[in-house]
């Protein structure tokens, strides 16, 4: 089955750093990955599209100058946390969706990243 | 406005014991709907989806769900509950392109015991 991967699994920073987290659709192409965020013991709340040779699409609320969001490769999507404060802590999911699936295609997910900043 | 509801936060059952998460939506077209497993500090995976005909529909793991459009209600069900079906659980709506936005339930957290 499609594989989705993200990496780093998990990562600590301190504050004010930036922290860069990649997801990779390994067997598939994706045209469209989907960044969410889960807080604990809360739902995944969808953060931003990500499209392949364009601009990200945020959600309201979602600050795009602090969540950069690059979509370089139709297998790889990076999401950028810029200047990170303890409240950007979660844990953040991506999904992707293949582009030869049609418009019923599923979406997969990757593992997920737990961000700690400190 | 699109939303989905799961009533129930956790759950616990016995191994054995039969199960229910219940999930209604509120979805201005043609839902298209999804339950998910989480498995503690893993990602999402895809139990079953209903897109169209018959209403029950069967999933991985032994997981089925009905489809009642008027409740508007998509419960997943189990007859037999393993020690392994513990995690928490995710009932999404989406558009009829599952490439676009997923609507998340909170999810439900089962426990089973012994």
């Amino acid at each position: 089955g499609a594989v989705v991967s993200q990496h780093p699994s998990r990562v600590i920073c301190k504050s004010g750093t930036s922290v860069k987290i990649e997801c990779r659709s390994l067997d598939f192409q994706a045209t469209t990955m989907f960044w969410y965020r889960q807080f604990p013991k809360k739902s995944l709340m969808l953060m931003a599209t990500s499209n392949e040779g364009s601009k990200a699409t945020y959600e309201q609320g979602v600050e795009k100058d602090k969540f950069l969001i690059n979509h370089a490769s139709l297998t790889l999507s990076t999401l950028t946390v810029t200047s990170a404060h303890p409240e950007d802590s979660s844990f953040y999911i991506c999904s992707a969706r293949d582009r030869l699936a049609g418009v019923n295609g599923e979406q997969y997910f990757g593992p997920g990243t737990r961000l700690t900043v400190t | 406005a699109q939303s989905v509801t799961q009533p129930d936060i956790h759950i616990t059952v016995s191994e054995g014991a039969s199960l229910e998460l219940r999930c209604n939506y509120s979805y201005g077209a043609t839902p298209y709907l999804f339950w998910y497993v989480q498995s503690p500090g893993q990602g999402l995976q895809l139990l079953l989806k209903y897109f169209s005909g018959d209403t029950l529909v069967q999933g991985i793991k032994g997981f089925e769900a009905e489809f009642k459009r008027s409740q508007s209600s998509f419960n997943l069900r189990k007859p037999s509950v393993h020690w392994s079906d513990a995690a928490e659980y995710f009932c999404a709506v989406g558009p009829a392109n599952t490439g676009n936005q997923f609507y998340f339930g909170t999810g439900t957290s089962l426990t089973v015991i012994p």
